[in-house]
């Protein structure tokens, strides 16, 4: 069974520009999540959908962070307009219908702002 | 809102010893869940114990769980160098409809020594 996968696994831009992150959760699952880890802190809770609905993005640190999830399949997490303190590692995890306690992991996006 | 705070924050240790980190949260939780994550890698799960759980052991991991301190611990018996990795405790938050997110601590860096 194919696990959490996420593209890119790198990304590098510029301040001021745009970054879409993408997640595919395992197949299956209706919980999918978003975290980051910025500049070596820990690891923040940004958003939860079930299937394509939002259930929780209190996490969200402002308004230039949009996450998508059409159809409740993949989801886009988008930053826009990037600025340096974006800078960090961006996990998706997902779970299956019914389960939030056990969550599983993708790779993470690397997102470096210049 | 409640956060796992990890103890130490770096811990270095020859091949072959044993290494303990621990973990203290704030508020009541219905479990604590360890994760690793290797350079560049994403986040692998290690170990869940419940609340009302006191030890758990999975391979040459042993986490304890102490509720009345509201503090877990994680010993990695036998260190070989691919244990070397971030640890991070995670306790669940409950949202909506009984929903879970996780809520992480800053991590203890671990490094094993040939």
């Amino acid at each position: 069974e194919a696990g959490v996968t996420q593209f890119p696994s790198h990304s590098v831009i510029e301040k001021g520009q745009t970054v879409t992150l993408r997640c595919d959760p395992i197949s299956g699952h209706d919980n999918l999540y978003w975290y980051r880890r910025v500049m070596g802190k820990e690891i923040k809770f940004l958003l939860h959908f079930v299937k394509e609905s939002k259930q929780d993005e209190s996490g969200m640190p402002n308004n230039r962070f949009l996450a998508e999830r059409t159809g409740g399949t993949y989801s886009t997490l988008k930053v826009q307009p990037a600025e340096l303190e974006d800078s960090g590692v961006y996990f998706c995890a997902s779970s299956p219908p019914g389960v939030t306690d056990t969550q599983y992991f993708g790779p993470g996006t690397r997102l470096t702002v210049l | 809102s409640q956060q796992g705070e990890e103890d130490p924050q770096a811990l270095s240790i020859q091949e072959g010893e044993n290494a303990t980190m621990n973990c203290s949260y704030k508020t009541s939780i219905n479990n604590l869940q360890w994760y690793r994550q290797n350079s560049g890698r994403g986040l692998v799960h290690l170990i869940l114990i419940r609340s009302n759980e006191r030890e758990k052991h999975s391979g040459r991991l042993r986490v304890t769980l102490d509720t009345s301190k509201k503090s877990s611990s994680l010993l990695i018996t036998a260190s070989r160098a691919a244990d070397t990795a971030s640890y991070f405790c995670a306790t669940d938050e409950t949202y909506f409809q009984g929903a879970q997110k996780l809520v992480f601590g800053q991590g203890t860096r671990l490094t094993i020594n040939p």
